[in-house]
């Protein structure tokens, strides 16, 4: 059982918007703004859409928007496009031992 | 642009130990953690841990004790072993780096690593 909890799957029509939650606790989500969003395409590797709750790497699509409230965090995609469909992990750092913890992923489908 | 390349078996029987490298190719390991991090099929994402260019190593407490992470500067590399695999450690591993904010900012390929006898 991840740490995290996220829906298993979100679906939209292109060019809707969409908006997948993380939630965690008091101990890593509400307790630091150290969360981040990955894309993952079947048989490639992570990327890294968002940082510290709603910052963009560089090279990250500005569709993608992160936030975040109380022990909740969420991202948004605008625009939804075909190449949107992957899976989507969210992260944070935790106070525990085990420092960092992930969701268990959503699969985002475009109808 | 950091490049990460994984190298290392992917099939091991049970109780034998897993090895995995990565390369790191375009940047240096200075001034960074670099991570491993697993997913088990039909499951979420699994920190196992870190370590920087001087050896500092941090550990995910629940593999802590058949894990060791190490680094070798020379090569730009750092690596992988986890002793006495089971079934339960079947997984894609991914190296990555530790980038701004706690995130990874750049991941390996990874690798399928299937135990089985």
């Amino acid at each position: 059982q991840s740490a995290l909890t996220q829906p298993a799957s979100v679906s939209g029509s292109p060019g809707q918007s969409i908006t997948i939650s993380c939630t965690g606790t008091i101990s890593d989500v509400g307790g630091y703004n150290y969360v981040s969003w990955y894309q993952v395409h079947p048989g490639k590797a992570p990327k890294l859409l968002i940082y510290n709750v709603s910052e963009r790497p560089s090279g990250a699509s500005h569709r993608f928007s992160g936030s975040k409230s109380d022990n909740t965090a969420s991202l948004t995609i605008s625009g939804l496009q075909a190449d949107d469909e992957a899976d989507y992990y969210c992260a944070s750092y935790t106070a525990t031992s085990t420092l960092y913890v992930f969701g268990a992923g959503t699969k985002v489908t475009v109808l | 642009q950091v490049e990460l390349q994984q190298g290392g078996a992917g099939l091991l029987k049970p109780s034998e130990t897993l090895s995995l490298t990565c390369d790191v190719f375009g940047g240096s390991l200075i001034g960074y953690y670099w991570s491993w991090i697993r997913q088990p099929p039909g499951k979420g994402l699994e920190w196992i841990g870190e370590i920087n260019h001087s050896g500092r190593t941090n550990h995910n407490p629940s593999l802590k004790s058949r894990v060791t992470i190490s680094v070798d500067t020379s090569k730009n590399q750092f690596s992988l072993k986890v002793t006495s695999v089971s079934a339960a450690d079947a997984a894609v591993y991914h190296c990555a780096r530790r980038g701004p904010a706690q995130s990874f900012d750049s991941w390996g390929q990874g690798t399928l690593v299937t135990v089985s006898s």
